[in-house]
């Protein structure tokens, strides 16, 4: 069975603070996905990685693989950033569906 | 930047009803899929699609619902007799090879069952 679990579940910061948002699976995987949902329910992709580090703007995601971790960073944090962060592991033993954790809900305080 | 486009974003239908939802997904795209979300929960996997077959199905994706590529363009998922419990978020998804490259959701289409 993939379980996915987020850490924590509900995360408040005031704007400027640096976010770290952690996520831990069970199983061997080929693929982590770091995905953004606004309150209106759409989902957006922020990264999809199988090792090391990757950036876009102030957004960071790394990865370990052996250690079956991964932590999304968001630097200089605005109250734009509110919003749910979810990770979505692709088994490497299933097809190309992924499998999806619960969520961490982000309010950024201005 | 490509989409995946779904519609329609909001559909009400009546218990026992049939509903089709539709997913345009990226052209060059050749992997296809379907998730759902029902409120408050996390999102799962439905169903996946490739060279116009099932590939992959989740124990969810039952006798109920189907999934079909009409054209060169719409991949839909037919929910057959509609149960209070269908309600939720459905997203399509689409990636242009096994590996995922460029796996992209479309926005969802919120199905209310009443």
């Amino acid at each position: 069975k993939n379980e996915v679990e987020q850490s924590p579940q509900n995360l408040t910061a005031q704007e400027g603070e640096f976010i770290t948002i952690n996520c831990s699976y069970s199983v061997g995987i080929s693929a982590l996905h770091w995905l953004q949902q606004h309150p209106g329910g759409g989902i957006v992709s922020l990264f999809m990685l199988s090792s090391g580090k990757k950036k876009h703007g102030r957004l960071i995601a790394t990865i370990n693989i052996q250690e079956k971790h991964s932590s999304l960073h968001i630097t200089a944090s605005h109250p734009r950033d509110s919003a749910v962060y979810i990770c979505a592991v692709r088994s490497e033993n299933t097809g190309n569906q992924f499998y999806f954790g619960t969520g961490t809900s982000l309010t950024v305080i201005p | 930047e490509p989409e995946v486009t779904q519609t329609p974003s909001h559909q009400v239908t009546q218990m026992g009803q049939e509903v089709i939802l539709r997913c345009v997904p990226i052209s060059n795209h050749l992997y296809f899929y379907w998730y759902r979300q029902i409120l408050g929960q996390k999102v799962e996997f439905l169903v996946s699609f490739y060279n116009n077959e099932i590939s992959e199905k989740s124990e969810i994706f039952d006798d109920q619902f189907s999934v079909e590529r009409p054209d060169g363009s719409n991949f839909t998922l037919k929910i057959r007799s509609t149960k209070l419990e269908d309600s939720a978020m459905y997203f399509c998804a689409s990636s242009a090879g096994r590996a995922g490259y460029g796996y992209t959701f479309g926005s969802g289409t919120r199905l209310t069952v009443v």
